[in-house]
């Protein structure tokens, strides 16, 4: 099973921050990776696919990149909307969910 | 418009089975490359896929779960199913349904999700 690390846990960052998350995969995943914001008390929705393909609909200051094991989400200029646990998830061998980071506005 | 929606038993016992219906709308199972998976949360923790189903009816099951797990379609409803047998506590979170453009692919729509308790 590919395993997947995300860090920090819980980030607190201030509104006009640039913040950014991380997923290493315990094996390379070819850029098989999607994140996704998962606002309070909601479904996740999708942000990025293929490491760095933005979904429809989805605020430009979203961004996804990386390659092999390393994966990274950066937001621009935090909004409060912003307000979410962010969580990635691979498919490149079968599917599994990184454990997801509170961002909160400090 | 791409909508899904859960329904299911609410509060189950130990031991009981699990029945789940995913009702969707703006998509068919039966267009090439379609699937719909079910996805759990338990409160406040991290995602869990659990099986998907495809336009061809090809099945997928997480391997931990898979003796459990038995997922279904009714295309010409537009619905998909999920049964899980042998409930206990660490069954109790809230299950979505979710459609993807492949199999074990990443999700473009989510449903809102049911919420689902095991408790004796």
């Amino acid at each position: 099973d590919i395993q997947m690390t995300q860090s920090p846990a819980s980030l607190s960052a201030s509104l006009g921050e640039t913040v950014t998350i991380e997923c290493r995969a315990s094996e390379d995943i070819y850029n098989g990776l999607a994140w996704y914001q998962q606002k309070p008390g909601k479904s996740p929705q999708l942000l990025i696919y293929n490491a760095n393909s933005l979904h429809t609909g989805v605020p430009s200051r979203f961004s996804g990149s990386g390659s092999g094991t390393q994966y990274s989400l950066k937001i621009n200029s935090l909004q409060s909307e912003d307000v979410a646990s962010y969580f990635c998830q691979q498919y490149y061998d079968y599917l599994t969910f990184g454990s997801g980071t509170k961002l909160e506005i400090k | 418009q791409v909508t899904l929606k859960e329904s299911g038993t609410g509060i189950l016992q130990p031991s009981q089975a699990l029945s789940l219906t995913c009702s969707f709308s703006g998509f068919s199972l039966s267009t090439t490359g379609i699937c719909v998976s079910w996805i759990r949360q338990p409160s406040g923790k991290g995602l869990e896929w659990l099986a998907d189903i495809c336009w061809d009816d090809g099945k997928g099951y997480n391997p931990s779960l898979k003796n459990r797990l038995s997922i279904s379609k009714d295309t010409s409803n537009n619905q998909a199913f999920l049964k899980i047998t042998s409930v206990d506590t660490a069954d109790t979170a809230t299950y979505y349904c979710a459609r993807s453009t492949g199999s074990l692919y990443y999700f473009d729509y989510w449903g809102q999700g049911v919420m689902v308790t095991v408790s004796s």
